[in-house]
């Protein structure tokens, strides 16, 4: 299975509300990555968050990462109709060399 | 501006007809790495490298061959497609341990 996965697969706001994000991974990590992907197109990176961090802010986004839960959270506040995208969590396992493994998506669209 | 460039962008064949896909980056990253995307499967990774001439397997290898002559260059090669590499192919390149900058996409259809 993946190593890391997100909660919930799909999410449905209205502009201006927050939406959250979660990323479970299995193993010890050098660092979580979130990425954005628009239909089809290249993924874009968003903030990465080392082992050694707790939480990031980037603009309107805040990435937490517990690593005792091994788990980490995306919220987007005041959303606008253009964060319609779907959201990756991607680890740098500490065995893994640099490889990125990805989650399979949250789904975010933001209804104008 | 800092990029990763793939061609072509979109590529119709047939199953057993070779074919390269290209993938360059000018931000002189050790790493580069080739991904495919399929619905409901995500993103999972097919080749990487961390350097020049230092090339291994990601999680779904078969029927993919790569190579890293130079530092800004990563082909992925399919010597005899077959319909089941119908997918999304992404490059990526970042410094070892950071951010990975993504191509924008190769849309392969093998018939």
């Amino acid at each position: 299975s993946q190593q890391g996965e997100e909660d919930p697969q799909a999410l449905s706001i209205q502009e201006g509300e927050n939406a959250t994000m979660n990323c479970s991974y299995k193993t010890s990590i050098n660092n979580l990555q979130w990425y954005r992907q628009n239909s089809g197109r290249g993924l874009v990176h968003l903030i990465l968050i080392r082992s050694n961090e707790r939480e990031k802010h980037s603009g309107r986004l805040r990435v937490t990462l517990d690593t005792s839960k091994k788990s980490s959270s995306l919220l987007i506040t005041a959303s606008r109709a253009a964060d319609t995208a779907s959201y990756f969590c991607a680890t740098d396992a500490e065995a893994a060399g640099n490889k990125l493994t990805f989650g399979g998506g949250t789904r975010v669209l933001v209804k104008p | 501006e800092a990029q990763v460039t793939q061609n072509p962008r979109y590529l119709i064949t047939v199953t057993g007809k070779k074919l390269t896909v290209t993938c360059s980056q000018n931000m002189n990253h050790e790493y580069m790495s080739w991904y495919r995307q399929d619905p409901g499967l995500g993103l999972r990774q097919i080749y990487y490298s961390m350097n020049v001439e230092v090339t291994d397997k990601g999680d779904v290898p078969e029927g993919y061959k790569v190579s890293r002559k130079e530092k800004r260059n990563f082909p992925l090669i399919l010597e005899s497609p077959s319909p089941n590499q119908t997918s999304l192919y992404f490059c990526a390149s970042s410094r070892i341990g950071d951010e990975q900058f993504f191509g924008p996409g190769t849309r392969l259809t093998v018939l």
